[in-house]
């Protein structure tokens, strides 16, 4: 039972251009999430994160949206560079337990 | 300073072998996770150490796998007779209690 989805395997999009990643879950639990962002053969490295308190956390270029009522939520990166194509994993947790669930992932490829 | 180091990158081995993975977190953090990631999946939660408490076993898959933290630092991960669905790359993750979690490049392992 996956609990998060992210259902798009892939995603391309021009350089400077918005790119939005999409993830919903369906544990109405989960009070915090995080995306977090994977080069190949190395870790996921954390990108951002939200409260189940907030509808919107902004980080420079970055933005994550939380939609609790749809139990949504999606990552916009803009403008778009080369340099963010990689995978993007959506992941969420309850309370302070910090045990996170991950979703899929979606690869973006930024186009120059 | 250093981040989070495994050992080793790749392991191959046979079915029915036991194998041990090794995760050396970020010094000073007191919490120590393990994931794996499958071949098209998301990140899989195994195992959580957080201090001198009891570690959340919830995510490990059978009774095939255990892991202990000596020391609360270095931690091992053991799968005893292995099987081809244990092929992933598993992954440790470690954070000062429930912050940000920084996660290792991960292990390789591949069951002939």
């Amino acid at each position: 039972d996956q609990q998060v989805k992210q259902n798009s395997p892939s995603l391309s999009v021009q350089e400077g251009r918005i790119s939005i990643l999409n993830c919903d879950y369906t544990n109405s639990m989960f009070d915090y999430f995080l995306w977090y962002k994977k080069y190949p053969a190395e870790g996921p490295t954390f990108l951002i994160s939200i409260s189940s308190i907030k509808d919107k956390n902004e980080d420079g270029r970055f933005t994550v949206f939380l939609n609790k009522s749809a139990k949504h939520l999606s990552l916009h990166i803009v403008p778009s560079q080369p340099g963010d194509s990689a995978v993007y994993f959506c992941a969420a947790s309850v309370g302070a337990t910090n045990k996170l669930i991950f979703g899929t992932g979606t690869l973006l490829a930024v186009q120059p | 300073g250093a981040g989070v180091s495994q050992s080793p990158s790749n392991k191959v081995t046979e079915k029915g072998k036991d194998v041990e993975l090794r995760c050396d977190p970020i010094s000073g953090h007191t919490a120590l996770y393990w994931y794996r990631q499958s071949l098209g999946q998301g990140l899989e939660f195994l195992i959580y150490f957080q201090g001198n408490s009891a570690p959340d076993k919830s995510g490990l898959p059978s009774d095939r796998f255990s892991a202990e933290r000596t020391g609360g630092s270095v931690s091992t991960l053991t799968i005893q007779r292995t099987q081809q669905e244990d092929s992933a790359v598993y992954l440790c993750a470690s954070s000062y209690y429930f912050d940000e979690q920084y996660f290792g490049p991960g292990t390789r392992l591949t069951v002939t």
